[in-house]
């Protein structure tokens, strides 16, 4: 099982900031990496695939980089509604979550 | 637009089967680029992918639950389900039905989400 780390846990910012979230693979993953965004009871929301592709209707705010083992999610100036919880998921070998970033309000 | 709705009993007992299905709306199931499958998160915690199918039959489960799992695929009702038997309390969790796409095989990202069914076990 590959198994993904995110980093950090918790990620204190204002609104305007700009927040850098990590995410690790434990072996290679190619660019086979998404991001999700998910709000207090509500269901996740694909923001990122295949490392750096945003999903459809997803502002150009959010961006992915990264390959191999290291992944990161970039959003380059927080809005109020992107205060949330973010998980990475790989699809190199069947599907696997990471343990989640939550982005609070400072 | 397409839309998914999870259904199922919210209390099942140990060592019992939990079912739930997923109906489909706004979209076709039987489209040759999608699985469809089932992500499971325990209150609070993160995210657990159960199992997906295609609707030709090709089938891919969490290792971990392999053993325990079944999910189908009903074109004529435009459904998918899920059956988790020998439950135990730590299967308690929120239920997602989900469209998989962008896929290699069966591994897949999840691009589209139903709202989620709590499911709690316990007697």
């Amino acid at each position: 099982e590959i198994v993904l780390t995110q980093s950090p846990a918790t990620l204190s910012l204002s609104p305007g900031e700009r927040a850098t979230l990590s995410c690790r693979t434990s072996q290679s993953v190619d660019s086979y990496l998404a991001w999700y965004q998910q709000k207090p009871g509500q269901a996740p929301r694909l923001l990122i695939y295949d490392a750096s592709n945003r999903a459809t209707g997803i502002p150009a705010r959010f961006s992915g980089s990264g390959s191999g083992t290291d992944f990161t999610l970039t959003i380059s100036s927080l809005e109020p509604e992107d205060f949330a919880v973010y998980y990475c998921q790989q699809r190199s070998n069947w599907l696997t979550f990471g343990g989640g970033t939550k982005v609070e309000i400072k | 637009q397409l839309q998914l709705q999870e259904s199922g009993p919210g209390l099942v007992k140990p060592s019992e089967t939990l079912s739930l299905t997923c109906t489909v709306s706004g979209g076709s199931i039987s489209s040759d680029t999608s699985y469809w499958g089932w992500v499971r998160q325990p209150p609070g915690k993160g995210l657990e992918w159960i199992g997906s199918r295609h609707y030709s039959g090709s089938t891919a489960y969490n290792p971990s639950l392999t053993n325990r799992v079944t999910v189908s695929v009903d074109t004529s009702k435009t459904q998918f389900s899920l059956k988790l038997r020998f439950v135990t309390a730590a299967d308690t969790a929120i239920y997602y039905c989900a469209r998989l796409g962008y896929c290699s095989s069966a591994s897949c990202y999840v691009s589209n989400w139903g709202q989620g069914a709590l499911v709690t076990v316990s007697s």
